[in-house]
């Protein structure tokens, strides 16, 4: 199975909303309720932001959120700060022989 | 503290092989099915190995698959990955990551990354 797809880049002025998109298929997103969300500073770890689809694990601010629609999950992060200019990955599991496919990473420029 | 630091990284020519270690504290490490997950430098996220609480079971990537092992020893909390045969592509940053618990399927914390570097 291939990679989720997302976009390369987004970004945003301080203050605004951007929705990053990762795509997937029937065997992954549209099958399972267990998309999670990662953000990454240069030179840092993943941290998790999101799991479920729209779970935001404790200490994650309310800005983010996560949904899903057929094959295609989101996570929106609404009053944009510079903090959060980061690259985001999206996970999904894919079944048993899979287990967990990412998407290639979207970075998030804060203008 | 929930803390998980690896280490173990390198150069290594191809053909080599390295082991990587992941000491857990600050949670029943135990208890919890634990992953390695890889990352080219300013590339994306793959995951790489999964092993279940008491070390029963073990699941990898095709792209892996024997050649790395992994293994846990839970009397030192420690997670341990074995790579042998090593490839160019095997170059990475290797995070180890505790997974879910229950049924759902995510990683929380991750370790800060060893660089593995597999060249002549």
């Amino acid at each position: 199975q291939s990679a989720l797809t997302q976009p390369a880049s987004v970004s945003g002025s301080p203050g605004q909303s951007i929705t990053i998109s990762c795509s997937g298929s029937s065997s992954d997103i549209g099958d399972y309720n267990y998309v999670s969300w990662y953000q990454q500073h240069p030179g840092k770890a993943p941290k998790l932001m999101i799991y479920d689809v729209s779970k935001r694990p404790s200490g994650v601010s309310n800005r983010f959120s996560g949904s899903k629609s057929d094959n295609t999950a989101s996570l929106t992060i609404s009053g944009l700060q510079a903090e959060d200019e980061a690259d985001y990955f999206c996970c999904s599991y894919a079944g048993r022989s899979t287990f967990v496919l990412f998407g290639g990473g979207t970075k998030l420029t804060v203008l | 503290e929930v803390q998980l630091v690896e280490s173990g990284g390198g150069l290594v020519q191809p053909g080599g092989s390295l082991r990587l270690s992941c000491a857990a504290s600050g949670f029943t490490f135990s208890g919890y099915w634990m992953h390695w997950v890889r990352q080219v430098p300013g590339g994306g996220l793959v995951w790489v190995s999964r092993i279940n609480s008491d070390g029963s079971t073990t699941t990898y990537a095709d792209s892996v698959n024997g050649r790395f092992t992994i293994s846990r020893d839970n009397a030192k909390s420690t997670l341990y990955l074995q790579m042998i045969s090593l490839r160019a592509e095997d170059t990475a940053v290797y995070y180890c990551a505790r997974g879910a618990p229950g049924d759902s399927v995510w990683f929380d914390p991750w370790g800060q990354g060893t660089l593995v570097t597999v060249s002549s």
